[in-house]
């Protein structure tokens, strides 16, 4: 069975870092793309960033573009987002997710979702 | 960026009933559009992808149609584990954009 599980959430400060990580298993990590979407408290879901199956195509939702970085380790089937100048409005519980396909982009679908994890930026 | 639209945002409904949404993008997505469910608490999990194709496990009762920009999902007959929050979500181009949701509440 596929199994993904995100960690690394918390309390920030306005301004400061977290990076999360995302551990898989159950799969060929490497054949798929992989992705973050995220939920505020209270709202619906916002697509954050994807990575294809290899690691070389990147994009980025605009809210985060410049402040968060997506990254993945094959060879430990980990996936990571590296989030920089953390703001009051990324407050939400990220998931990360699965995708049907190993490049990134066109023809996505969210396959298999970890259970998420919170990060709340504040003072 | 691909806005997409929604509608309604919320409905009530029987069991038994029969419910669509709607779902509309800013312009055209071709057939790359996939709807989730998510209940309160819980990840999303994915009911149809490419518009109309039902992910393996998902009972028959959910169905989707359409192109282009505009797209429907159907429940032909609404059971009591189907009131949830359905989202679509269009996979044409980058950044991936998702709906603001359809709650879908017992009447």
């Amino acid at each position: 069975d596929v199994q993904l599980l995100e960690s690394g959430g918390g309390l920030v400060q306005p301004g400061g870092s977290l990076r999360l990580s995302c551990a898989a298993s159950g799969f060929t990590f490497s054949t798929y793309a992989m992705n973050w979407v995220r939920q505020a408290p209270g709202k619906g879901l916002e697509w954050v960033s994807i990575i294809s199956g290899s690691g070389d195509t990147t994009y980025y939702a605009d809210s985060v573009k410049g402040r968060f970085t997506i990254s993945r380790d094959n060879s430990k089937n980990t996936l990571y987002l590296q989030m920089n100048s953390l703001r009051a409005e990324d407050t939400a519980v990220y998931y990360c997710a699965k995708d049907r396909i190993g490049a990134a982009g066109i023809g996505s679908s969210l396959r298999n979702w970890g259970q998420g994890t919170l990060v709340t930026v504040s003072s | 960026d691909i806005q997409m639209t929604q509608s309604p945002s919320s409905l009530s409904a029987s069991v038994g009933d029969r419910v669509t949404i709607t779902c509309r993008a800013s312009q055209s997505i071709s057939s790359y559009l996939n709807w989730y469910q998510q209940k309160p608490g819980k990840a999303p999990k994915v009911l149809i992808y490419a518009a109309y194709t039902l992910q393996s496990g998902v009972p028959s009762r959910f169905s989707g149609s359409g192109s282009g920009t505009d797209f429907t999902l159907t429940i032909a007959s609404l059971q009591p584990e189907d009131f949830a929050t359905y989202y679509c979500q269009q996979s044409h181009s980058t950044p991936l954009t998702f709906g603001g949701g359809t709650k879908v509440e017992i009447k």
